[in-house]
């Protein structure tokens, strides 16, 4: 159980274009869903947090209009990157966060995105 | 200051050796959760282990094993027998109480098991 998915898991895109990323819980309700950001051989960033229904908190220095989060139910978060350029190259990743005792998160595989 | 810290970037273990991760972690908390991940080079993050700031015992899930030393603020992994498919990337991750769920990342360190 606790499965996570995103789509597609790779992406190529030209400078200018816009790329939309889907997160899925596949077998329970996300309450949260996070997404994060990691550049090679760095540590995870946290860019935004989002709950069903309501707009996403975005963390200091993330920018709301160029990372688009919308929530739209239970199962399924989106991220979309408008007007890509090549220094939004990177390994974006979501985790989805059930009520259990740890509340732990439970991470897509990664969506690995190329801006040309 | 950083809330979580891994000191070891890197390591190289034995197969077959048990490897010890360290982890250290500040807050003023009193209600917290400690995590492990695992990264492979796939990319995936693996939920490895949980220890909550009020269990009474060190968390073990299989070959894992929470060191967790609350007066000295630290948290190590231990992986008993270590195997060539343990070779990944290691997260430490902090949830404070107040939090929404958030975690709180470490720097990771990389483990290589060697044949």
């Amino acid at each position: 159980g606790a499965v996570v998915s995103q789509h597609p898991s790779w992406v190529i895109c030209k400078s200018g274009t816009s790329v939309k990323i889907e997160c899925r819980s596949l077998d329970f309700q996300a309450t949260t869903m996070f997404w994060y950001r990691q550049f090679p051989k760095q540590s995870l960033m946290l860019m935004a947090t989002s709950n069903e229904g309501s707009k996403a908190t975005y963390e200091q220095g993330v920018e709301k209009d160029k990372f688009l989060i919308n929530h739209a139910s239970l199962t399924l978060s989106t991220l979309t990157v408008t007007s890509a350029h090549p220094e939004d190259s990177s390994f974006y990743i979501c985790s989805a966060s059930t009520s259990g005792r740890a509340n732990e998160q439970f991470f897509g595989p990664g969506t690995r995105l190329t801006v040309l | 200051a950083q809330k979580i810290t891994q000191t070891q970037p890197g390591m190289f273990v034995q197969e077959k050796e048990a490897v010890t991760l360290d982890c250290t972690y500040d807050t003023s908390d009193p209600s917290y959760g400690l995590f492990w991940y695992k990264q492979p080079s796939s990319g995936e993050m693996i939920f490895l282990i949980y220890q909550g700031s009020y269990d009474q015992q060190n968390a073990t899930e299989g070959r894992y094993s929470l060191n967790f030393q609350k007066a000295r603020k630290s948290a190590n992994l231990v992986i008993s027998a270590s195997q060539l498919g343990d070779s990944a990337m290691y997260f430490c991750a902090m949830r404070e109480g107040r939090s929404n769920y958030q975690l709180i990342w470490g720097a990771g360190t990389k483990l290589i098991i060697k044949p």
